[in-house]
């Protein structure tokens, strides 16, 4: 089947660690993204990538860094730059229409980040 | 620049009473729409999408919604809703194609027995 994947689900880091999601998709998606969700609130965009080896920063890009080397992967370090990084992080990829795509995205089932 | 407005943060309904959330977005130029629906501690999924054609559109599980571009809207509804429609709910829209998706602050959906 195809999808995205988020591991780990969840996450426990100490304060001034940094931490890895991974995000991997076998949609053969040129786009990826990732976006912090806090209780209550939507999403808000992080950083996002429209092909390999390239990506930009979102609206909260700051404490975070995410690298492209692969099309299916797509992992998001956060750093302790982060000051408030408990959240839940989401990936998602999607397929322009002008690829035959639909500009919809797919997302992958999260992971929930704890830093105590 | 775009924005999406869910004016309801939080709405209760009845089982089995219609529903109709709410969704307006700001554009000078054609958008893309979008509806997606959030089960708790789970990813977004699509419940449908507005791109060309009838402005009216339907999702496989009785949910609707219409593009009005006259007032700028693409609210959605469902005649009769179940306890397992209890989800957040989150409007999209996207410009053109490569841009970025811009998502409404989501609205809670919750469904009294």
């Amino acid at each position: 089947d195809g999808g995205i994947t988020q591991s780990p689900k969840y996450l426990f880091r100490k304060e001034g660690q940094n931490v890895t999601l991974s995000c991997e998709q076998n949609l053969n998606h040129d786009a990826m993204y990732w976006y912090r969700q806090d209780p209550g609130q939507g999403l808000r965009l992080i950083y996002y990538s429209q092909i390999v080896n390239d990506f930009q920063k979102g609206d909260i890009a700051e404490g975070y860094s995410v690298s492209r080397e692969k099309k299916e992967s797509f992992p998001l370090t956060v750093t302790s730059a982060q000051k408030n990084p408990t959240a839940f992080y989401l990936c998602a990829s999607s397929s322009p229409l002008t690829s035959g795509g639909a500009d919809e995205q797919f997302f992958g089932p999260g992971t929930r980040l704890t830093v105590l | 620049a775009q924005s999406v407005t869910q004016l309801d943060s939080q709405v209760p309904v009845f089982e089995e009473a219609p529903v109709e959330l709410r969704c307006n977005y700001s554009s000078s130029v054609s958008v893309y729409l979008f509806w997606y629906v959030q089960y708790p501690n789970q990813g977004l999924q699509l419940l449908l999408k507005y791109l060309s054609g009838s402005t009216l559109v339907k999702s496989i599980n009785g949910f609707e919604a219409e593009f009005n571009k006259s007032q700028t809207s693409f609210h959605l509804r469902k005649p009769s809703v179940h306890i397992s429609d209890t989800a957040e709910y989150f409007c999209a829209v996207i410009k053109t194609s490569y841009d970025k998706v811009i998502f409404g602050p989501g609205t809670s959906l919750s469904v009294i027995p």
